[in-house]
């Protein structure tokens, strides 16, 4: 099966300005992720989709992040405006819903994810 | 609020030993408890996922190991290899499919 898409695999930008991120999940996964990975830290969940539902956008911050999940496949993160501590790798993440609680959680699969570096 | 804590941050062994890379976290209500890898440039892939109600998972030469009531899981490598080399990340199942993530283990193994 073809594994989770995003683009651009990198990206630079000056302060301030605004840049956006893409990812396709695996088919029929109906949840998906957004984590932020600073260097040298595990990934931080930033937004979670359930089809195009909101599940949790706790640790998003919401006067300069967006997200949005259309029609429940693809999704789009945006920033605006950028500032220098958005320096990271933006991950997306997509996985199944476990319909029966008996089989357990499906795991995660993680696309290669996109390097932003804001100067 | 779930706190997942990997130590050591990097360790360095020579090829062929065996090794087990320490987690813990601190809420012990979790659904499950995952194993990633992660080489550099690259995503996370999946290595080992241990449901609440399990003790520990095998993969070829990986073994997870989990235990809820100490608030710890470890990942144990047999005859490790270069090809080993990378960060290796645990991650914490919460509620609503809330995935925790340490801060990972950069693993190199030495030919």
């Amino acid at each position: 099966e073809a594994g989770v898409a995003q683009s651009p695999r990198y990206k630079i930008i000056e302060k301030r300005q605004s840049v956006a991120f893409w990812c396709n999940p695996i088919s029929g996964h109906a949840t998906l992720y957004w984590y932020q990975q600073i260097l040298g830290q595990g990934p931080k969940l930033l937004i979670q989709f359930q089809n195009n539902g909101v599940v949790d956008d706790s640790q998003l911050p919401k006067d300069r992040f967006s997200a949005e999940r259309l029609k429940g496949v693809d999704s789009t993160l945006k920033i605006q405006p950028a500032k220098l501590e958005d320096s990271a790798v933006y991950l997306c993440a997509s996985s199944l819903v476990a319909r029966d609680r008996r089989r357990g959680d499906s795991p995660l699969h993680f696309g290669n994810g996109t390097r932003l570096t804001v100067t | 609020k779930q706190e997942v804590t990997q130590i050591p941050a990097a360790l360095s062994v020579p090829e062929g030993e065996n090794l087990v890379l320490n987690c813990s976290f601190t809420d012990s209500a979790i659904y499950n408890l995952q194993w990633f890898r992660q080489d550099p440039g690259k995503g996370l892939t999946s290595l080992l996922l241990i449901q609440s109600s399990q003790r520990e998972q095998t993969s070829g030469r990986l073994n997870a190991s989990l235990d809820k009531s100490s608030g710890r899981s470890t990942l144990y490598i047999a005859a490790s290899q270069p090809g080993d080399s990378a960060t290796y990340l645990c991650a914490a199942r919460e509620r609503a499919q809330k995935l925790v993530f340490g801060q990972g283990t950069r693993l190199t193994i030495n030919p």
